[in-house]
């Protein structure tokens, strides 16, 4: 069964910082590519940040480019989501979510349950 | 920026058929997907592919696509399918993903 497991949400003051991790287990991590998708309280599904099988190729939202980082560790099957300079507008819940990828198709196929992510003074 | 654009909220009766619009310039050469999302819980995919349905979801849900335009069917909806609906699709790049504004259905 696949499970992807958030941790590390949380209260944080603007300008602060906050690291996200994924724990992933029931399918092979390291040949997935990842991604992270937010959604603010009572607002839509936001695409955030997506990460390649490597870790080599990385790619975000204008929202947050130049103040988060996707990163991932194989060896321990953990995506995680470094987020620096937090504003208030980035206060969401935070999905972690496994990409299916077939020949032109690219979709999430798996999500977490998400992570809430509070920036307020 | 590349944006999908829904109609904020869909309301049909029990049984009737909802259908559900996403337009985007892109969608004539990118799929689109369409995802569930219950209250409080994470997303479900119900289309794949623009028209295509995952094992599990009723056959009451269809997906199809003309142009800049993507649709999600329900045919004869049910209360159980009053939910948020989100298209979703992947920017020209291929690399990073953009989801419509979601589409609240109530079945009543």
């Amino acid at each position: 069964e696949v499970q992807l497991l958030e941790s590390g949400g949380g209260l944080v003051q603007p300008g602060g910082s906050l690291r996200l991790s994924c724990a992933a287990s029931g399918f092979t991590f390291s040949s997935s590519v990842m991604s992270w998708v937010r959604q603010a309280p009572g607002k839509g599904l936001e695409w955030v940040s997506a990460l390649s099988v490597s870790g080599g190729s990385t790619y975000y939202a204008d929202s947050v480019k130049g103040r988060f980082t996707i990163s991932r560790d194989n060896s321990k099957n953990t995506l995680y989501l470094q987020m620096n300079s937090l504003r208030v507008e980035d206060t969401a819940v935070y999905y972690c979510a496994k990409y299916y990828y077939n020949s032109g198709s690219l979709y999430f196929d798996y999500w977490g349950q998400g992570t809430l992510v509070t920036v307020s003074s | 920026s590349y944006e999908l654009t829904q109609p904020p909220s869909v309301s049909v009766s029990p049984g009737q058929t909802a259908r559900i619009t996403c337009s985007g310039d892109a969608l004539p050469e990118k799929y689109a997907y369409w995802y569930q999302q219950k209250s409080g819980q994470a997303p479900v995919l119900v289309i794949y592919e623009d028209s295509k349905r995952p094992s599990g979801i009723p056959e009451r849900f269809s997906g199809s696509s003309s142009g800049t335009m993507a649709t999600l069917t329900i045919s004869g909806a049910q209360v159980e399918d009053e939910a948020d609906y989100y298209c979703y699709s992947t920017v020209s790049s291929g690399n990073r993903g953009v989801f419509g504004g979601g589409t609240k259905l109530t079945v009543l």
